[in-house]
């Protein structure tokens, strides 16, 4: 089966740098996205990785590894509207997205 | 720019009750889609369309039906609601079509549904 696991829920201060890991098993791989959620709002997108290596866009950055089946998005200079669920998806051989359950990220002050 | 835009954002009804959830992209997006989110689990296709007059199910199509007369609207009808389709609904829109772009997608603001 497809399978896409992410942690359900992290903490980290402001100011300070997280990484939100994701690791996938797929049909096939045509991407990874990242996505943001804020509480009661729409997902928006983040980041594609199509190639190993990172991808950088401010202070949010995203890695990919195709042979080791893994992403990470790194968040840094945290800020407190940064309070959000962040999404993983893989599109498979299909070009459908599998998505994660989402990693529910508390900023403290 | 409007995006994609859905109604209603918020509906009660009550089992066996039929409704219709609307959803309209003004991007000209060939690739639409309808999701439903639920707590601890990820995002799950419910229907797919990839141009007018096309459309296929997702991971969960039972219980929904949707039609794509025109590029602009896609439109989620629910037969029979039944209390499992508690749900935040969302609308998607993408210019992904035949496997071509990033495929990034375009949501809706959701529209929350209570069954009872």
């Amino acid at each position: 089966g497809q399978n896409i696991d992410q942690p359900t829920e992290m903490t980290a201060t402001e100011g300070a740098i997280v990484q939100i890991n994701c690791t996938y098993q797929t049909s096939g791989f045509n991407g990874l996205f990242w996505y943001q959620q804020h509480a009661g709002e729409a997902p928006t997108f983040l980041s594609y990785n199509v190639l190993d290596g990172l991808e950088e866009k401010g202070r949010f950055s995203s890695f990919l590894s195709r042979s080791k089946g893994y992403s990470y998005l790194l968040l840094k200079e945290l800020q407190m509207k940064d309070s959000a669920s962040y999404l993983c998806a893989v599109m498979d051989s299909n070009y459908q997205l599998i998505w994660g359950a989402g990693t529910k990220l508390i900023i403290k002050p | 720019n409007a995006g994609v835009t859905q109604t209603p954002k918020f509906q009660v009804l009550k089992t066996g009750q039929s409704m219709t959830l609307q959803c309209a992209q003004d991007m000209n997006h060939e690739y639409m889609s309808w999701y439903r989110q639920d707590p601890g689990m990820g995002l799950r296709l419910i229907h797919y369309s990839v141009g007018a007059g096309i459309t296929d199910q997702g991971e969960v199509p039972n219980g929904y039906n949707v039609s794509r007369s025109t590029t602009e609207d896609f439109p989620l009808r629910l037969l029979s609601a039944a209390p499992s389709q508690t749900s935040v609904y969302f609308c998607a829109s993408s210019d992904l079509a035949g496997g071509r772009g990033t495929g990034e997608l375009f949501f809706g603001e959701g529209s929350r549904l209570t069954v009872l």
